[in-house]
């Protein structure tokens, strides 16, 4: 099976801009978490998605936002971009919850996006 | 609100030693899930190892162990015969009812 595909690897953009990150969970995984990763502040939690619903959000401005697609894809958006969005952006796919209604299998992790803001 | 600490940033450990890192959690649920994730230099975050919290036994792969005491909320990882490629940030996980939790990871240096 295809692991976790994250598109661009690496994006360069100023501030103001805006950016588009993909994410191709495995295939048959219908959850899909984005992270942000900085030296600062290690491992944030951005969104999930399962079955193309919301199902979680951390705590991140507005300016941040997520949708899924029908085939588990997953993009991340973020608008009017600041110099502090510089980081590493992880996406993690997964089943979903194991048995009906509990905790979530592991997550695979894609290799990242690094986003410079100028 | 489910909480994940991982008390020590960084670590060192000569190779073929013995290291042990460590995770504490807090959570009102019985039923959930403790994984350790390893995410070497500028490489991809991948699992170390798994663990139910329905199960008594403690997870082992190969090198890797897990301490899991759940009446102390304590899920400890052991690495056993350290070796170079075991240098990375570690990341101790908890996955519960539509939630994934992670520390923020412990920096592990194994010295030649």
């Amino acid at each position: 099976k295809a692991g976790v595909t994250q598109t661009p690897r690496y994006l360069i953009k100023t501030r103001g801009q805006q950016v588009t990150l993909s994410c191709s969970p495995i295939s048959g995984h219908r959850s899909v978490s984005w992270y942000q990763q900085t030296p600062g502040q290690g491992l944030q939690f951005l969104f999930e998605y399962f079955s193309e619903t919301q199902r979680n959000k951390g705590n991140f401005p507005g300016r941040f936002s997520g949708r899924q697609f029908s085939n588990s894809r997953s993009e991340m958006n973020v608008s009017t971009l600041e110099l502090g969005d510089s980081a590493l952006y992880l996406c993690a796919s997964s089943l979903g919850p194991g048995l009906a209604g509990g905790p979530y299998n592991e997550q695979f992790f894609g290799p990242g996006t690094r986003l410079t803001v100028l | 609100a489910q909480t994940v600490t991982q008390s020590q940033p960084e670590m060192s450990v000569q190779e073929a030693e013995t290291v042990t890192l460590s995770c504490t959690y807090d959570t009102s649920e019985s039923n959930y899930y403790l994984f350790w994730y390893k995410q070497p230099p500028s490489r991809q975050m991948i699992l170390v190892i798994r663990q139910e919290a329905y199960k008594q036994q403690n997870a082992t792969e190969n090198r890797f162990s897990v301490n899991f005491q759940k009446a102390a909320k304590s899920f400890s990882l052991k690495i056993s015969d350290s070796q170079l490629g075991d240098t990375a940030m570690y990341f101790c996980a908890f996955s519960g009812t539509y939630k994934y939790i992670f520390g923020t990871g412990t920096r592990l240096k194994v010295l030649a």
